[in-house]
């Protein structure tokens, strides 16, 4: 059974923390996501990777970073949170897909992160 | 540019049938994919579209017509536990290219 884990369901952070946020999966994928979901807003791309160590900006990387040390692990950093950063934080991972054939993306559980 | 559209929301009763329409316009086209998600979960996969057509699973259903950039979510029979959002969501490329997302429709389904 194909499964991505996310290190925490529920976070809860002060202004200015450095928090990380972990995602692995076993399904050796090599594509892995980070978005942030809000109400009325849907996901947003915050970084993705496609390979160890590459790293590619979403729609929204301000104020984030990445990294890709493994190939089955992948960490968002928030460097100084702030409060605009509350939200739910999902990790995904998708095959290398060549071709026809869609590349279906498999998703953590979330991390609802508060930022006091 | 990438742009999908979705309803925001739709009511429906118990038992009936809904339809929930995607309309898109992105770069490139490698499939379309929709997915469900409950109310503090993760998204799940529920069908995958790449050429013109219906794909029936069970209850679910999934069209796709590429000429005119449009895909629906069928839904019969309707349960309680259908209640959730449906995101709509295009491969625009193979590759490592993520997948461009709709905002998501949520649906109440009504006793």
């Amino acid at each position: 059974d194909v499964k991505v884990t996310q290190s925490s369901r529920y976070l809860v952070k002060r202004t200015g923390e450095k928090v990380f946020l972990e995602c692995v999966q076993d399904m050796d994928h090599e594509n892995m996501f980070w978005y942030r979901q809000d109400p009325g807003l849907g996901l947003r791309l915050i970084y993705f990777s496609y390979d160890v160590k590459m790293k590619e900006k979403g729609d929204i990387p301000e104020g984030y970073s990445v990294s890709r040390e493994k190939k089955e692990r992948f960490s968002l950093i928030l460097e100084s949170a702030s409060t605009n950063q509350t939200s739910m934080y999902l990790c995904a991972s998708s095959l290398l897909v060549t071709g026809v054939g869609g590349n279906e993306q498999f998703f953590g559980p979330g991390t609802r992160l508060t930022v006091l | 540019g990438q742009n999908i559209d979705q309803p925001t929301e739709m009511t429906a009763t118990e038992g009936a049938i809904v339809q929930i329409n995607c309309t898109y316009q992105t770069s490139g086209f490698n499939g379309l994919f929709w997915y469900q998600q409950h109310a503090g979960e993760a998204p799940t996969f529920l069908s995958y579209n790449v050429l013109d057509g219906l794909e029936e699973k069970g209850r679910f259903s999934s069209f796709l017509s590429r000429s005119k950039g449009y895909s629906y979510l069928l839904l019969k029979e309707l349960q309680m536990k259908d209640s959730a959002s449906y995101l709509c969501a295009v491969s625009a490329n193979s590759g490592n290219t993520p997948l461009v997302f709709g905002k998501g429709t949520r649906l109440s389904v009504i006793a």
